[in-house]
């Protein structure tokens, strides 16, 4: 089936630092991916969907220049927290859409990675 | 936009009994409803979805309902194993594009 490959799984660091998230669809091209947001014993938050080629689309109140997304190829999206604060720590989970013929069941199918969990010091 | 309410928030049953959780969604035109199954520090898994043009599906112990005119959809879990202990996720796609909206979450537990 579809594997969403999501690295590293788990990072701290200090305030004022960058941190890089990868997103990978291991066996299959995914034009668009989706990057969530989760809180402790929250649900998950869409923060913006990654197109490949393309800029982001990012959904209303997430900041674009502090979380910069680049979708360079159709096998990899990345997420870059830049300046990140404690506020910013978070389980942060990507996703991409498995189209028919792909793993898929159909239109709309989404495989999750594992996330990636970030401590701001 | 869409919203989704999911309940209840927490589900405590014995094991080898039900578990039923419910969802309601806002759009109307809204076509694709999935569950998700989180287990501690994972990724959500993929446990079953549906269609707007079904009203039923099941897969072996799991099943989902869609009631379109209510704008409902639920779970059903039947003879429970304590594996099955997890945060279950519903959510609500429509035909505007592949953009999930999820539920609240239902934290089921399952005693042995």
């Amino acid at each position: 089936g579809a594997v969403v490959s999501q690295h590293p799984s788990r990072v701290i660091c200090k305030s004022g630092t960058s941190v890089k998230i990868e997103c990978r669809s291991l066996d299959f091209q995914a034009t668009t991916m989706f990057w969530y947001r989760q809180f402790p014993k929250q649900s998950l938050m869409l923060m913006a969907t990654s197109n490949e080629g393309s800029k982001a689309t990012y959904e209303q109140g997430v900041e674009k220049d502090k979380f910069l997304i680049n979708h360079a190829s159709l096998t990899l999206s990345t997420l870059t927290v830049t300046s990140a604060h404690p506020e910013d720590s978070s389980f942060y989970i990507c996703s991409a859409r498995v189209g028919p013929g792909q793993g898929g069941s159909g239109a709309n199918v989404l495989t999750f990675g594992a996330g990636s969990r970030l401590t701001v010091l | 936009g869409e919203n989704v309410e999911q309940h209840p928030s927490t589900l405590s049953v014995q094991e080898g009994d039900s578990a039923v959780i419910k969802c309601t969604y806002s759009d109307s035109a809204s076509n694709y409803f999935p569950w998700y199954k989180q287990e501690l520090g994972k990724g959500p898994q993929l446990i079953i979805d549906i269609r707007s043009n079904v009203g039923e599906k099941k897969d072996q112990r799991i099943a989902v309902t869609l009631n379109k005119t209510a704008k409902h959809f639920s779970l059903h879990i039947t003879e429970t194993q304590p594996e099955d202990s997890a945060v279950y996720f519903c959510a609500a796609s429509g035909a505007a594009g592949n953009k999930l909206t999820f539920g609240g979450g239902t934290r089921v537990l399952v005693k042995p």
